[in-house]
């Protein structure tokens, strides 16, 4: 069946570090892959998204492609802030489906710390 | 603006009890979903509805009951069936396009049994 799988958290950085958090997923055909973030105390939202292969999702300096060939979306970015500490949930549509989140399969998250 | 909001952002339960947490959303989209966030847990789908009157069983709906009578509302009621309500509840709205639709969630409420 479908599913994702993030690396474990925490994970705990100094302001201005890269950060690398893995996402990997099963799927049959073409997903589209999604990452969502959730600050302290609030709701998700969207951080980017990826909806064919090679693509490549970017927003506020995070980055993830769509690896078809490695099965990954792993989330980037180049030098994390105080304020990027949060929760981040890797998630998926599988193919061929409208996208009805009640068919969007979401990672466990990634807790990340950033400190100064 | 739009959005979706829920209400309240705390609530407490005390045993036996029902409650009722409100989502409304003024994003005119069909489809809203219940989900569960247990500490260091991904979500859980309780309920999803994706049109106004109409409404599916998540993956774990046991415990739960919601109503969809207008587009905008989608509210969840926690019964006393359900034997470990303590946590936190997102709602969410979202079109049902193909082309990697983005959901927008509410700001959450935390259920605490006491």
């Amino acid at each position: 069946g479908n599913s994702v799988t993030q690396m474990e958290g925490p994970v705990t950085l100094s302001e201005e570090a890269f950060l690398t958090i893995n996402c990997t997923y099963t799927a049959t055909g073409y997903p589209s892959l999604f990452w969502y973030v959730q600050y302290p105390g609030e709701g998700l939202q969207l951080l980017l998204k990826a909806t064919k292969a090679d693509d490549k999702g970017s927003n506020k300096g995070f980055e993830a492609t769509y690896r078809k060939e490695t099965t990954s979306f792993h989330l980037e970015k180049g030098s994390v802030q105080v304020s990027d500490s949060a929760v981040y949930f890797c998630a998926l549509t599988p193919f061929g489906q409208s996208t009805s989140y009640d068919k969007v399969i979401f990672g466990p998250g990634t807790s990340l710390s950033v400190i100064p | 603006d739009g959005g979706i909001t829920q209400s309240p952002k705390y609530l407490f339960r005390k045993e036996g009890q029902n409650v009722t947490l409100s989502c409304e959303q003024n994003l005119n989209h069909d489809a809203m979903y219940w989900y569960r966030q247990d500490p260091g847990q991904g979500l859980r789908l309780i309920y999803y509805s994706q049109i106004v009157n109409d409404f599916q069983k998540g993956d774990i709906a046991e415990g739960y009951s919601v109503s969809r009578e207008k587009k905008e509302s989608f509210p969840l009621t926690v019964t006393s069936a359900q034997k470990n309500p303590t946590a936190f509840y997102l709602c969410a709205s979202s079109t049902t396009g193909y082309d990697g639709t983005e959901a927008f969630f509410g700001q959450g409420t935390r259920l605490t049994v006491v």
